[in-house]
């Protein structure tokens, strides 16, 4: 099973940024679609982005669209967001998630999560 | 973008059997997976597919499709079977993913 390791949450000021990080374990991380998948407090999972195996590709949900940037450097089996203009209702853990197999989308296998706050 | 509807809330008698469903237009076209969250807790993959199951996931949890609703069946619920259930798919552009409100399942 792949083991999923996120970094980088804390707290942030409104209108801030923040960069997390997402490192894999195992082989063959370069053929995968990475995602990140966030939660606030007491609400339900919430889509942020994806990244085609070689990150020639990316979506984004429309409520980080313009401010978030998903990228991956497959030489260091990492995934990462780039999170700019902060707002408060960015709070939320962020769990890193890679699909299950390859070339199953959706179905995902989660890291631990990381948590970011914007308050001022 | 499209939405997934779940029920909020459902309850089961400890060793019966409960359905928890999933709701939406891309349903017709991606099958759902399901995940399990604990509290403070990442989710886990329990049911992805027509009906398949990560290793390690009791043989008591299935799933079923049938035309924009998907389901998750528990037979013989047991105690450690409570907590919120997730499903998600793609959405019907086929770009983005879309998750549902989630389900809480209280094991009475």
């Amino acid at each position: 099973d792949v083991q999923l390791a996120e970094s980088g949450g804390g707290l942030a000021q409104p209108g801030g940024s923040l960069r997390l990080s997402c490192t894999a374990s195992g082989s063959s991380f370069s053929s995968y679609e990475m995602y990140w998948v966030r939660q606030a407090p007491g609400k339900g999972l919430e889509w942020v982005s994806v990244i085609n195996f070689s990150g020639s590709t990316m979506y984004y949900a429309d409520s980080v669209k313009g401010r978030f940037t998903i990228t991956r450097d497959n030489a260091k089996n990492s995934v990462y967001l780039q999170m700019n203009s902060l707002r408060p209702e960015d709070t939320a853990v962020y769990y890193c998630a890679r699909e299950y197999y390859y070339g199953s989308g959706s179905y995902l296998s989660w890291g631990q999560g990381t948590q970011v706050t914007v308050s001022s | 973008s499209s939405e997934l509807t779940q029920d909020p809330v459902v309850s089961v008698a400890l060793g019966q059997t409960v359905r928890i469903t999933c709701q939406g237009d891309s349903l017709r076209t991606y099958y759902a997976s399901w995940y399990q969250q604990k509290p403070g807790r990442a989710p886990l993959l329990v049911m992805y597919g027509k009906n398949s199951r990560p290793s390690g996931i009791p043989d008591r949890f299935s799933g079923s499709s049938s035309g924009n609703t998907a389901s998750l069946t528990i037979t013989g619920t047991q105690a450690e079977d409570e907590g919120d259930y997730y499903c998600n798919s793609r959405d019907t552009s086929g770009d983005h993913v879309v998750f549902g409100g989630g389900t809480r399942l209280t094991v009475l």
